[in-house]
């Protein structure tokens, strides 16, 4: 089936760096979706982007949806830990069925 | 407004066994999609439920159902289960099919088949 490459799979970091992850695809989508979930909880959207090229903040972090259609970053910045989860980007395909496609995951990790 | 709620949080089969898990999503919210989460293997779709028709299914094997409720309250059943069948199982509701894909998830039901 499609998928998405999402990338790093895992970072460690100090508090208070500023942290990047992507998802690439070869397929061209009309959404892009940023989740994060906490231990023992459910995905929750952070960001959601529907226009190429739209560049998107809530708070500390910003997306933006690639303007080949084709991939889309995460960045969050001043890193605190709270922060600590798993981000999955996720995406619609244009002419596609509605289905969100998933990224594997990034799962963020602050060195102590 | 109530969360998605899933039911319940977890449980121990064994294998050849089979489970029911429970989800009710957000009042007024028609469409009800199952994931099932591995370590290591993200989210996988298994089903999409809008106003009680299955709407998209993902591939996984017929021991994996489901069914939505006029109420757009769904359940899934997993049948003669299996060692890999452990997972955590997510529900989660959005107001229509597809939509925007904003998603809202309940906390999920653990399943460890022993």
């Amino acid at each position: 089936g499609q998928q998405l490459n999402q990338s790093p799979q895992s970072m460690f970091i100090q508090e208070g760096e500023d942290v990047s992850m992507n998802c690439t695809s070869s397929s061209i989508f009309n959404t892009w979706l940023w989740y994060k979930q906490d231990p023992g909880e459910g995905p929750v959207l952070l960001i959601a982007l529907y226009k190429a090229g739209e560049l998107t903040s809530n708070g500390r972090l910003t997306a933006q949806f690639g303007i080949t259609r084709k991939d889309s970053f995460l960045n969050i910045s001043a890193s605190i830990p709270s922060d600590v989860g798993i981000y999955f980007c996720a995406g619609q395909l244009i002419g596609g069925n509605y289905q969100l496609i998933w990224g594997a995951g990034t799962k963020l990790i602050i060195k102590p | 407004k109530a969360g998605v709620t899933q039911t319940p949080r977890y449980l121990i089969k064994t294998r050849g066994q089979q489970v029911t898990l429970s989800c009710s999503p957000i009042s007024g919210h028609r469409s009800v999609s199952w994931y099932q989460q591995t370590p290591g293997q993200g989210l996988q779709f298994l089903f999409e439920y809008f106003s009680e028709t299955q709407r998209n299914k993902g591939n996984f094997p017929g021991r994996f159902s489901g069914r939505q409720f006029s109420n757009s309250r769904s359940e899934m059943n997993v049948s003669t289960l299996e060692l890999g069948d452990s997972a955590l199982y997510l529900c989660a509701s959005s107001f229509a099919q597809g939509n925007t894909g904003e998603l809202f998830f309940g906390e999920g039901s653990r399943l460890t088949v022993l």
